[in-house]
């Protein structure tokens, strides 16, 4: 089965940091650009990050550059988000997705509250 | 960076009503536009694909149209399971940008 496993989210206070990651399984993962998108509580699907399926090149969203990293490891089939100087409004779910966005993880709830 | 609007914002309809979705792009993108399902607390479904290339095991009421700035998405005859949020999104270039999408629901 084609499937994107996610995990790593939580509750963390302003200022701290996060990584989820994004298990790939029933294709072949390392050819596949991914991405991250968000949502945040009742509103829209927005577009957080992308990485190649080489791992050097990358794009962010402009909210996000400078805190957020993005990474995968081809050998696990895992993508990572690492998420720094976290703020409230980067409380959303986060799902990762691969290059043709039809197949997405179940979503990862992060709560940036004191 | 790529505005993506849509119109209803929301949309109650009756079952067996045909029912349609518009979605514009601030600037010429081709055919790469996807259109997605997402219900409460789910990731979304692509439906499809190319503007209008249906997803292998999605329903053929579903259908897609349009190309360059303007695209319609279409249900053919409502059914109770479409209940749910629609959403249009551009591939053309980063950043990737969505809809804002539109609530379906039933009269």
């Amino acid at each position: 089965e084609v499937q994107l496993v996610q995990s790593g989210g939580g509750l963390v206070q302003p200022g701290g940091s996060l990584r989820l990651s994004c298990v790939a399984s029933g294709f072949t993962f390392s050819i596949h650009r991914m991405h991250w998108v968000r949502q945040a509580p009742g509103e829209g699907l927005v577009w957080v990050s992308r990485i190649k399926s080489d791992g050097i090149s990358t794009d962010y969203a402009d909210f996000v550059k400078g805190r957020f990293t993005i990474s995968r490891d081809n050998g696990k089939n895992t993508l990572y988000l690492q998420m720094n100087s976290l703020r409230a409004e980067d409380t959303a779910v986060y799902y990762c997705t691969r290059s043709s966005m039809d197949v997405w993880g179940q979503g990862t709830t992060v709560i940036v509250s004191s | 960076d790529i505005q993506m609007t849509q119109s209803p914002s929301s949309l109650s309809a009756s079952v067996g009503d045909r029912v349609t979705i518009a979605c514009q792009a601030s600037q010429d993108i081709s055919k790469y536009l996807n259109w997605y399902q997402q219900k409460p607390g789910k990731a979304p479904k692509l439906l499809i694909h190319g503007a209008s290339n249906l997803e292998t095991g999605v329903p053929s009421r579903f259908s897609g149209s349009g190309s360059g700035t303007d695209f319609t998405f279409t249900i053919s005859s409502l059914q109770p399971e479409d209940i749910a949020t629609y959403f249009c999104q551009q591939y053309d270039d980063v950043p990737l940008t969505f809809g804002p999408g539109t609530k379906m629901d039933i009269k």
